[in-house]
């Protein structure tokens, strides 16, 4: 059975500290890894990998991708309290399905 | 990135009753989907809504309990049938392959909150 594991479940950091959140996978027919930020309702699309070893950037976040490992992490340096959400992880299969991890809930302390 | 739009963003219903959920593209997109959240828990997929087709339902989702229509490129419904507090969640359209952006990325609507009492 497909399936997406994150970690840790929740992450509580100061303000200007630098958190890594990892993301294991276990997929048939894998097409790519996306990651999201979810603050209410909505998922807001942060990242997509394809390829192994080629880091993304936005900011102060960044995501790489190893698909030998099965795992990707996304980096969040200098972190602000509005940084403070459920970070998402996702998997892509060949029919563009996502299958979701659970999330780490990450808080920002002042 | 496309906007997409979802009516109603909140509901409060009976047990018992229907709700159809809309969600609309202000472009035209190849793909949409449909999800559920539920309290405390990540998102799982409902079904892939094909246009001008019955919708392709995920293992444990069946269509007399959530019937879903697409009947253009940027348009789509879900109903919840037969409402019980069981299904109480968010439940959130997503749309890929957005015109002139490319595949391999998916980008949600705002979701609709229900409350079944």
């Amino acid at each position: 059975e497909d399936k997406v594991v994150q970690s840790p479940l929740s992450l509580v950091v100061h303000e200007g500290d630098t958190v890594t959140l990892n993301c294991s996978y276990e997929v048939t027919n894998f097409r790519s890894l996306l990651w999201y930020k979810q603050e209410k309702k909505a998922p807001t699309f942060l990242f997509m990998l394809t390829s192994s070893g080629i880091e993304k950037k936005s900011g102060r976040l960044s995501s790489i991708l190893d698909k030998k490992e099965l795992f990707s992490i996304l980096n969040i340096t200098a972190t602000q309290t509005g940084d403070s959400a459920i970070y998402l992880c996702a998997t892509m299969d060949s029919s563009y399905k996502l299958i979701f991890g659970s999330g780490t809930r990450l808080l920002v302390r002042p | 990135s496309a906007v997409i739009s979802q009516k109603p963003s909140r509901d409060i219903c009976q047990r018992g009753t229907s709700l159809t959920i809309q969600c609309q593209v202000d472009s035209q997109v190849t793909m949409m989907f449909w999800y559920r959240q539920q309290p405390g828990q990540s998102l799982t997929l409902i079904a892939t809504a094909n246009q001008g087709s019955e919708a392709t339902y995920e293992s444990g989702f069946v269509i007399d309990k959530f019937p879903i229509s697409r009947p253009n490129l940027t348009f789509s419904t879900l109903t919840v049938s037969n409402m019980s507090p069981e299904d109480s969640s968010i439940y959130l359209c997503s749309v890929e392959g957005i015109q002139g952006r490319g595949t391999d990325t998916q980008y949600f609507g705002p979701g609709t909150r229900l409350t079944v009492l």
